[in-house]
């Protein structure tokens, strides 16, 4: 399968900015996504970007895509303690699905 | 709330058993996802159904199945349960075939002893 690969951990202060960075290895994927997991809940759809933008902003939220890297990248804006969660990037490929493993996000009042 | 339910919400059955989980899509949703959840392998797509037709196969055991009936709900069943079975089982639904909006439903735990 293709590997879509984060780092475990991102700790930041309230306030701060967070970024919480995603490598894929499948250069024909069409669209890649961020989701939210909160404690005992399912995936919260936070936002997706097609595979030929460079740049999606919402809100506090900014997607940020090298194609040429294969690097996805979701930056929360004045992070607050209610975005403590664990984050997925998940990429489609063909009529596949692949998730990273999760950032937990602990935000730091 | 994502519009996506799922029944039941916890499931404990013994080793070799069969179960069968229900997911309701969105209103208006016309595609399934189906994914398993557990702290060795991750999130796993499983397989896609769209307006009662299998869509696309993810990593789906051949011990597993499912199916999407005319009124858009679907079903997963898993049989001759193993201990490594045991994991958070997710249904999303989508508008399309694209799966770029996909709502997630709250999960079923299935614990297999």
């Amino acid at each position: 399968g293709e590997d879509v690969e984060q780092s475990l951990f991102l700790s930041v202060r309230e306030g701060d900015s967070s970024v919480i960075n995603c490598t894929y290895t499948d250069s024909s994927s069409t669209y890649l996504y961020w989701y939210k997991q909160e404690p005992g809940a399912g995936l919260q759809l936070l936002t997706y970007i097609f595979s030929n933008m460079d740049m999606k902003q919402d809100q506090r939220l900014t997607v940020l895509l090298n194609k040429k890297d294969k690097h996805l990248s979701l930056r929360i804006a004045d992070t607050q303690t209610g975005d403590s969660a664990i984050y997925f990037c998940a990429e489609k490929a063909g009529n596949q699905f692949y998730f990273g493993t999760g950032t937990s996000l602990t935000v730091i009042p | 709330d994502s519009g996506v339910t799922q029944t039941p919400k916890h499931l404990i059955t013994a080793t070799g058993q069969r179960v069968t989980l229900r997911c309701s899509p969105r209103s208006g949703d016309l595609s399934v996802y189906w994914y398993q959840q557990s702290l060795d392998q991750g999130l796993q797509f499983l397989i896609q159904y769209y307006n009662g037709e299998e869509r696309a196969k993810g990593n789906i055991l051949e011990r597993f199945s499912a199916q999407q009936f005319p009124d858009l709900h679907s079903e997963l069943n898993l049989s001759s349960l193993e201990l490594g079975d045991s994991a958070l089982y997710f249904c999303a639904s989508s508008p399309g075939t694209g799966g770029y909006e996909q709502y997630f439903g709250p999960g079923t735990r299935l614990t297999v002893t």
